[in-house]
């Protein structure tokens, strides 16, 4: 699976948009990205993932370059709860393998 | 649904202890994923399982650690003996797995914190 990279930590403004960047420039053609988040102490959650198209759900938007050399997530209004470590995974849609790496913790001030 | 039930929460053993981490994965899902977390090394996949069958236990640090899964409900992580290196968070995940349904979606129980003296 390609390696992600992404900034150790970030911190917004409640209320603001939190946008947090993945690069990931040896993904392959069959490769997704995925986004989960860690709050304290907790198992990681699903938040997000997509293959080339931009996607929206209710907790986020990913937008995916067109090279698809890198992703962002978007949280529109970021609230305390955020506050969390979120994961930037690439892997074979067939694989079951999720790697996590070192993850962007971020902060959400008041 | 219940989710992911891992048991027990907390374990405090000694050195040289047997240690036994347990598992149920939410009805239905058949893929089955044991994970490590320590501040140093972050999140590592163990071992995963699918349709009850060890498919990679490549992230087993060594031949103390093993892992079972006698049916789809039910896993178990055993460590023998115990070393103190081996104190971290053991998460279990769960998902179900197909080529035409794959969202990729792992659900995590809420992990067993394992201190070792």
């Amino acid at each position: 699976d390609a390696k992600t990279t992404q900034p150790p930590s970030m911190d917004c403004a409640e209320g603001r948009a939190a946008n947090l960047p993945c690069n990931h420039s040896t993904i392959s053609g069959n490769e997704y990205v995925y986004w989960y988040r860690q709050i304290h102490s907790q198992g990681p959650q699903y938040i997000i993932h997509g293959l080339k198209n931009n996607e929206t759900n209710e907790m986020a938007s990913l937008i995916i370059t067109e090279d698809r050399k890198s992703s962002t997530l978007i949280l529109p209004h970021a609230t305390l709860r955020d506050t969390a470590v979120y994961y930037c995974i690439v892997r074979y849609y067939t694989g079951n393998q999720f790697y996590f790496g070192t993850g962007t913790s971020l902060t959400v001030i008041p | 649904d219940a989710g992911v039930i891992q048991s027990p929460r907390h374990e405090v053993t000694e050195m040289g202890q047997e240690v036994t981490l347990r598992c149920k994965p939410i009805s239905g899902h058949n893929s089955l994923f044991w994970y490590r977390q320590t501040m140093m090394r972050g999140l590592e996949l163990l071992i995963y399982f699918n349709n009850n069958v060890p498919i990679d236990d490549s992230g087993m640090p060594e031949d103390r650690f093993s892992a079972k899964m006698p049916n789809a409900s039910f896993s178990t992580l055993k460590i023998q003996p115990s070393e103190p290196r081996d104190s971290a968070v053991y998460f279990c995940a769960s998902s179900s797995m197909s080529l035409s349904l794959n969202t990729g979606e792992l659900f995590f129980g809420e992990g067993s914190r394992l201190t070792v003296l």
